[in-house]
């Protein structure tokens, strides 16, 4: 069974530029999830789609951040215009759904500059 | 007060010892619990879920949940040094219908040969 991929696994971009990030959760998992992890911090919730719809995106930092999930198979983080405390590594997960544990993908580690 | 808070180590131990990892919650009626396992630059890999009062044992991990203490913890028995790793705890919140799991910061678990 193929694991969750994430792409790029690194990116640096200039502060103001646009970057966007692409999840492939496991197939069969309706519920995908984008997480993110800033320097020192924990791990924190962004969003959680089930199949194309947005469950619940109450932790998006703000409207620079746009997720998608067209077709309810990959998902993308669009980041625009990107600010240099967006920097971090972000993760994307997938689930059959509750009580089950996530599978998450290796991550993108993000560098505005 | 974190929702969900762990010591942040390093905790350091010999090989072949125990090795026990700690982890409180705030959210009383939160339901599961789940023990990840993530090496420097890789994605967090889950290793134990527990959902109900005591002990769940599995090969050399032992979850323990105290849910009247608010306390979740993992035990390793014969520690290896590819144990060497960041351990960390997520909790999914009792109010929590979507499956989105809050994190401590971990606890970086270093096993000397």
């Amino acid at each position: 069974e193929a694991g969750v991929t994430q792409f790029p696994s690194h990116s640096v971009i200039e502060k103001g530029q646009t970057v966007t990030l692409r999840c492939d959760p496991i197939s069969g998992h309706d519920n995908l999830y984008w997480y993110r992890r800033v320097m020192g911090k924990e791990i924190k919730f962004l969003l959680h789609f089930v199949k194309e719809s947005k469950q619940d995106e109450s932790g998006m930092p703000n409207n620079r951040f746009l997720a998608e999930r067209t077709g309810g198979t990959y998902s993308t983080l669009k980041v625009q215009p990107a600010e240099l405390e967006d920097s971090g590594v972000y993760f994307c997960a997938s689930s059959q759904g509750l009580p089950y544990g996530y599978t998450f993908g290796s991550g993108t580690r993000l560098t505005v500059v | 007060q974190k929702e969900v808070e762990q010591n942040s180590g390093p905790l350091s131990v010999p090989e072949g010892a125990i090795a026990s990892l700690n982890c409180t919650y705030s959210d009383r009626v939160s339901q599961s619990f789940f023990w990840y396992r993530q090496y420097s630059g890789k994605s967090p890999e889950l290793i134990m879920s527990i959902y109900s009062n005591g002990d769940k044992e599995d090969g050399r991990f032992t979850a323990q949940l105290n849910k009247a203490s608010q306390y979740v913890s993992l035990l390793i028995r014969d520690s290896q040094p590819s144990d060497s790793a960041t351990y960390l705890c997520a909790v999914l919140l009792g109010s929590s219908n979507t499956g989105k799991l809050i994190f401590g910061q971990g606890t970086t678990l270093q096993v000397k040969p």
